[in-house]
């Protein structure tokens, strides 16, 4: 069965390093997206891609970066990591061809800590 | 900036009752609304889907649009306790960017 995956499930590190969350998809879907998930912000949208070497950035977009190398996977980068970035990352995939229905699929997760 | 409103609860409901959650959005020209199920430490998962005017049903779930009002809303009959999560809102941004505009969700609690 197709499906999205993110790892590592968990991470816990420090101020200032770098930090790559992975996300891989197996439907052959073109657009993949980063969320973050805060309380009391629901799903903030990070970065995007429509395809291969395309990014785009998204509401909550400064000190994240992506790229895309392949149709399944999208890396998450966090250049310098601070605490203001401790929070739980989905990454989404969608078919563009769905027209208007464009459903979403999350991957399961990335609880990352900032300390 | 476009936005998406919900209440974000949380919404207490005794067992067997009906849940009536509410969202609003504020582009005018949204087409498409999506609602979306989040258990505690899990991914959000789609339940419902609508882009006419008027109601849509699956199951013990109706979805309600009213674009003229600009609202959209989810009821669950007979809620059941395995009910109990965080109900997102989210609004396929116009343009055709493929994105979707989530809400901050809204917590149901179902007590039995």
């Amino acid at each position: 069965d197709a499906e999205i995956t993110q790892s590592p499930r968990h991470k816990i590190t420090e101020t200032g390093r770098q930090v790559t969350l992975a996300c891989h998809q197996t439907w052959n879907h073109n657009n993949m997206f980063w969320y973050r998930q805060d309380l009391g912000h629901g799903l903030r949208l990070i970065h995007y891609s429509y395809g291969v070497q395309d990014t785009n950035k998204g509401e909550v977009s400064d000190g994240y970066s992506v790229s895309r190398s392949n149709t399944e996977d999208l890396p998450l980068t966090l250049e310098s990591a601070a605490s203001s970035q401790t929070s739980v990352y989905f990454c989404a995939s969608s078919d563009p061809s769905g027209g208007s229905y464009n459903e979403q699929f999350f991957g399961p997760g990335t609880r990352l800590t900032v300390l | 900036q476009k936005e998406v409103e919900q209440n974000s609860g949380p919404l207490s409901v005794p067992e067997g009752a009906i849940a009536s959650l509410n969202c609003t959005y504020s582009d005018r020209g949204s087409q498409s609304f999506f609602w979306y199920r989040q258990y505690s430490g899990k991914s959000p998962e789609l339940i419902m889907f609508i882009y006419s005017n008027g109601d849509k049903e699956d199951g013990r779930f109706t979805a309600q649009l009213n674009k003229a009002s600009q609202y959209v809303s989810l009821l669950i009959r007979d809620s059941q306790p395995s009910d109990s999560a965080t109900y997102l809102c989210a609004v396929k941004d116009t343009g055709n960017t493929g994105k979707l505009i989530f809400g901050q969700g809204t917590t149901l609690q179902v007590k039995p």
